[in-house]
């Protein structure tokens, strides 16, 4: 079955950096968008960032650009986010989901359970 | 950006009851809505893409329906198990956005 599986949060300075993870199983990863969505304490869902399934062409939200990098490794069946200059806005639980094999905006039918990034002094 | 607004933000009813969320997006997004189920400590499950289509192995008394810019997810008699958060979210253009959630509460 599929699954997607995170791991990299933790608590990290104002200004310090992470990199998250995400393996995923029980499909052909490197078919899929995939994406970065957090949600923050109390908060909605927001979509962060996606790469395409050949890691073509990559797009973030307004308030990660220049911050956060999505990458892959098709061979590893592994997302990536490494976050830099984090702010304490960015405090939140982090999940990976699959998007489609043919389009760059779509639902999202698998999602990660998450990982929770504090930024904090 | 394509802001998403649902209705109730909370919501109590029973076990048995019909439920109806609303999501209303600011410009028209065609069908490129979705629905989402979230409980506490879970990953977000998808019950309902381009509007109104049911994902699969999702019960079918979820339903959804809409077009351009109102929305709506119904449960058409509450499980035990339905006991959540639901948001909805645009696939229509970047940014992606969600709606901020609806807090179904027994009551």
């Amino acid at each position: 079955q599929v699954q997607l599986v995170e791991s990299g949060g933790g608590l990290v300075k104002p200004g310090g950096s992470l990199r998250l993870s995400c393996a995923a199983s029980g499909f052909t990863f490197s078919d899929y968008y995939m994406y970065w969505i957090r949600q923050a304490p109390g908060k909605g869902l927001e979509w962060v960032s996606y790469i395409h399934y050949s890691s073509t062409y990559t797009n973030y939200a307004d308030s990660v650009k220049g911050r956060f990098t999505i990458s892959r490794d098709n061979a590893k069946n592994s997302l990536y986010l490494q976050m830099n200059s984090l702010r304490a806005e960015d405090t939140a639980v982090y999940h990976c989901a699959r998007g489609s094999t043919w389009i760059q905006l779509s639902e999202f039918d698998y999602w990660g359970q998450g990982t929770l990034v504090t930024v904090s002094s | 950006d394509i802001q998403m607004t649902q209705s109730p933000s909370s919501l109590s009813a029973s076990v048995g009851d019909r439920v109806t969320i609303t999501c209303r997006a600011s410009q028209s997004i065609s069908s490129y809505l979705n629905w989402y189920q979230q409980k506490p400590g879970k990953a977000p499950k998808l019950l309902i893409y381009a509007a109104s289509r049911l994902q699969s192995g999702v019960p079918s008394r979820f339903s959804g329906s809409g077009s351009g810019t109102d929305f709506t997810l119904t449960i058409s008699s509450l499980q035990p198990e339905d006991f959540a958060s639901y948001s909805c979210q645009q696939s229509y253009s970047t940014p992606i956005t969600f709606g901020q959630g609806t807090r179904l509460e027994i009551k």
